[in-house]
């Protein structure tokens, strides 16, 4: 019974890279929300996704961010031309349409260098 | 502009004390109401979840839940080191599915 699954767990780009993150939400979970982590500071939401739709992306700067949760696959946050500033933590959880509570991956750690 | 709220800490207890942890939230119609643990480089744990007024219990963890006060607090009875970590309180807002996180409480239990 495997937990929500995040690849990979570190990832380093060059400036201008581009950065794709994938997330396998927990079996049976259609719900998955994407947050980033800087260092001694709080989650912020930036999106939330059911299968094939975009629910909420008020988080999510509007240039060079975007994420997909296709009908098959995982989802995907994918990071255009990433900058240092990128450089976070990226966890994504996910949820059953039956109930609120969510469930994390482990995490991706982005380091821009 | 909906905030959930909680001290930074650091709340330092000892071993075997009672930890309170703390957090408010500013909207009302708020209705699902959940603590996370994590550890240092780790991802958020899933600890407690609750929704009604008054209180839960789930093994030496109780979260209390008071709406008109816009207050939610968890209570870790004997406290183990093992328990040191950052707790996260979140709240959905409204009917919304999306989690919104405090900045979380950084807990020391010393021996």
């Amino acid at each position: 019974n495997a937990g929500v699954m995040q690849n990979p767990r570190h990832l380093v780009r060059r400036r201008g890279q581009e950065a794709r993150l994938r997330c396998s939400p927990v079996k049976g979970h259609s719900h998955v929300y994407w947050y980033r982590q800087l260092p001694e500071e709080g989650l912020k939401f930036m999106v939330y996704l059911q299968k094939e739709n975009i629910i909420d992306e008020s988080g999510m700067p509007k240039e060079r961010f975007s994420a997909e949760f296709p009908k098959e696959g995982p989802s995907i946050l994918r990071i255009q031309q990433v900058v240092r500033g990128d450089s976070a933590a990226y966890f994504c959880a996910s949820s059953p349409p039956w109930d609120r509570e969510a469930f994390f991956g482990q995490g991706t750690r982005l380091t821009v260098v | 502009q909906k905030e959930v709220e909680q001290n930074s800490g650091p709340l330092s207890v000892p071993e075997g004390a009672i930890a309170s942890l703390n957090c408010t939230y500013s909207d009302r119609v708020s209705q699902s109401f959940f603590w996370y643990r994590q550890y240092s480089g780790k991802s958020p744990e899933l600890i407690m979840s609750i929704y009604s007024n008054g209180d839960k219990e789930d093994g030496r963890f109780t979260a209390q839940l008071n709406k008109a006060s816009q207050y939610v607090s968890l209570l870790i009875r004997d406290s183990q080191p093992s328990d040191s970590a950052t707790y996260l309180c979140a709240v959905n807002w409204g009917g919304s599915y999306i989690p919104t996180f405090g900045r979380g409480t950084s807990l020391i239990v010393h021996p």
